[in-house]
């Protein structure tokens, strides 16, 4: 069965501060990835997407970058936090089918 | 690009009766419909899904119902329990390389006792 862990589970930061989440699929190989923002109270909107190893595409631009060393890893950074960027971020797989299935995300508040 | 509306803010039912949360969607091109759940304070649970070759699928007693020419689709919870209080999310997407999902906004459900 496939699993996907997220971490860190929350994180509260500074404004001006660097940020790193990270993502980690098992049990499938050559996922899609994804990585969603949810502001509080508000609806999901996706961030990037990955198809395969070092290709990732951007959807929204919010000053946040993603990566994807490994197949099944997925991270998401940025040099320089904004109190905007407050809210739930959801890593999300896919088997290439229409199906796509969320992490646990992680709760980030930037103070 | 696609845009999902979410008619329903709020959904306040007793248990035993049905809930039903509408959803319309703008991109014709549009192919695969979700429904998510969100409990406070947690991730999204899938909880059932419609193609368009399909107007209707059920899964023990949630039922989605898709109208293509009105470019709608719903579900319907029926006979609700306390446990299906949460946020749902309807979604749409075109099944492109980058199943890029377009959620609407959420309804919260409360069923009270």
């Amino acid at each position: 069965a496939q699993t996907i862990h997220q971490w860190p589970v929350a994180e509260i930061k500074a404004v001006g501060s660097p940020l790193s989440l990270g993502c980690t699929i098992k049990g499938k190989s050559s996922p899609n990835l994804y990585w969603y923002w949810q502001a509080t109270g508000g609806t999901l909107q996706q961030l990037f997407y990955s198809i395969t190893v070092g290709q990732v595409e951007s959807v929204v631009q919010l000053n946040l970058s993603a990566s994807r060393p490994k197949d099944d890893q997925f991270i998401l950074s940025t040099e320089k936090l904004l109190l905007s960027h407050s809210g739930f971020y959801l890593c999300a797989w896919s088997g290439g089918g229409t199906e796509v299935f969320f992490g646990k995300g992680t709760r980030l508040t930037v103070v | 690009g696609e845009k999902v509306e979410q008619h329903e803010s709020t959904l306040s039912v007793r248990e035993g009766d049905s809930a039903v949360i509408n959803c319309t969607y703008t991109d014709t091109a549009s192919s695969y419909f979700p429904w998510y759940k969100q409990e406070a304070g947690k991730s999204l649970h899938f909880v059932i899904d419609i193609r368009s070759n399909v107007d209707r699928k059920q899964s023990q007693r949630l039922i989605v119902l898709l109208d293509k020419k009105a470019k709608r689709f719903s579900l319907h919870i029926t006979a609700t329990q306390p446990e299906d209080s949460a946020i749902y999310f309807c979604a749409a997407s075109m099944n492109s390389a980058g199943n890029k999902l377009t959620f609407g906004i959420g309804t919260r459900v409360l069923v009270r006792p």
